[in-house]
């Protein structure tokens, strides 16, 4: 699975848009980028996922390069409750040794402030 | 309401003691897995399973076995041959590869 790169920790004003930057330069064709978050002492939620083009859903917008070598998670409208540790995961496809495995690596703490 | 089920929510144990977690979903998904995650740290995959009577070794398995006899369930038990076992530990299931993965809300173990 391709290795993800992402800032330990941002900040952002409750009600503005938070932008969340994921590298994934060794990310391969068939590879999707997914992202999670985690509140403290839960389990990950599932935000949203791509492979090429742009994605959005009631929760955020992912936005991907066209050489797929980076991403951002987009939150419109922060809110307080948006306070979370963010992943960004490149996921192998069904089939091979690898199916379906998540590979976390340390992710993003966002911090929403009022 | 549809979901996995993590039991017990926090759990204590001597040192030497095997342990068993339990994990169950009602989602009707073909993989399960099992995520262990230290304090500040990022989620590592301790084993995961494709269908039933079926399952892979992680990064982490070490110290771990599980079992997978029924679709719906995916328990499994830190030995105490596991060094560190105080942890926090995450169930996760999935319809296929590419769907995404609910997990559970963990199990805090905490060994003494």
């Amino acid at each position: 699975d391709a290795k993800t790169t992402q800032p330990p920790s941002m900040d952002c004003a409750e009600g503005r848009a938070a932008n969340l930057p994921c590298n994934h330069s060794t990310i391969s064709g068939n590879e999707y980028v997914y992202w999670y978050r985690q509140i403290h002492s839960q389990g990950p939620q599932y935000i949203i996922h791509g492979l090429k083009n742009n994605e959005t859903n009631e929760m955020a917008s992912l936005i991907i390069t066209e050489d797929r070598k980076s991403s951002t998670l987009i939150l419109p409208h922060a809110t307080l409750r948006d306070t979370a540790v963010y992943y960004c995961i490149v996921r192998s496809p069904a089939g091979g040794t690898s199916y379906g495995k998540l590979t976390f690596g340390q992710g993003t703490i966002l911090t929403v402030h009022p | 309401d549809g979901g996995i089920t993590q039991s017990p929510k926090y759990l204590f144990r001597k040192e030497g003691q095997n342990v068993t977690l339990s994990c169950e979903q009602n989602l009707n998904h073909d993989a399960m897995y099992w995520y262990r995650q230290d304090p500040g740290q990022g989620l590592r995959l301790i084993y995961y399973s494709q269908i039933v009577n079926d399952f892979q070794k992680g990064d982490i398995a070490e110290g771990y076995s599980v079992s997978r006899e029924k679709k719906e369930s995916f328990p499994l038990t830190v030995t105490s041959a596991q060094k560190n076992p105080t942890a926090f530990y995450l169930c996760a299931s999935s319809i296929a590869g590419i769907t995404e993965a609910f997990f559970g809300q963990g199990t805090r173990l905490t060994v003494v």
